[in-house]
């Protein structure tokens, strides 16, 4: 079946300027997971949702970032007057359950959207 | 708060060759999850393996073998005879039971297998 997927893949916009990144989870999965990558950083956890709800948002890391879930499939991540240093791979990730025991499932990766601020 | 170390920056080997990458964590919790991830040139992140804190059994999965101790908080990962397709970055990653379900990675080991 199809894995996680996520667009665009590439996005260069100009400072000050607002984006949207969009993630499509494995069909069936009901958590799912924003993730960046950069090289300073390397890979940072933010925010997380279990169906619609996002129970965690405390690693977004400004209030210029936020992310929606609905139908408990597609979200998307939104950056506000992006800043240079808001440049980074965003990666989606999701997963048949977020909750408790042992049946916690691995997360299996998208390919990333790959955002240049400049 | 918790924290995964992979000191190794970068190793490079000679195709053929057995190498380690080393993975040493950190947490409060007593129930948590190491996972190990490997990110190819291209860039996607491919899962290899997920380890419960209670189960402390190594594992072999062809030339892949893992060693968990939690005696020394680690979770080591042994390439055996490495080809070069295995050049990669590999990222060991840890989620705590209690908390959020967001992993946190190491820094990642560099590794190239050169012919």
């Amino acid at each position: 079946g199809a894995g996680v997927s996520q667009s665009p893949s590439n996005k260069v916009t100009e400072k000050g300027k607002d984006v949207e990144l969009r993630c499509d989870p494995i069909s069936g999965h009901t958590a799912l997971y924003w993730y960046r990558q950069s090289l300073g950083q390397g890979l940072e956890f933010l925010i997380y949702f279990q169906g619609n709800s996002a129970p965690d948002k405390s690693g977004l890391p400004s209030d210029r970032f936020s992310a929606e879930r609905t139908g408990g499939s597609v979200s998307t991540l939104t950056i506000q007057r992006t800043q240079q240093e808001d440049s980074a791979v965003y990666l989606c990730a999701s997963s048949l359950s977020a909750g408790t025991g042992v049946t916690r499932g691995e997360q299996f990766f998208g390919p990333g959207t790959r955002l240049t601020v400049l | 708060a918790q924290k995964v170390t992979q000191a190794q920056t970068e190793i490079s080997v000679v195709e053929k060759e057995d190498v380690t990458l080393d993975c040493v964590y950190e947490t409060r919790d007593t129930t948590y999850y190491l996972f190990w991830y490997k990110q190819p040139p291209s860039g996607e992140l491919v899962f290899l393996i997920r380890r419960n804190s209670f189960d402390e059994q190594n594992e072999i999965s062809g030339r892949y073998s893992w060693n968990f101790q939690k005696s020394t908080s680690s979770f080591n990962f042994t390439i055996t005879a490495s080809q070069v397709v295995d050049s990669a970055v590999y990222f060991c990653a840890l989620r705590e039971g209690g908390g959020a379900d967001g992993l946190t990675f190491g820094k990642g080991t560099h590794l190239i297998i050169q012919p």
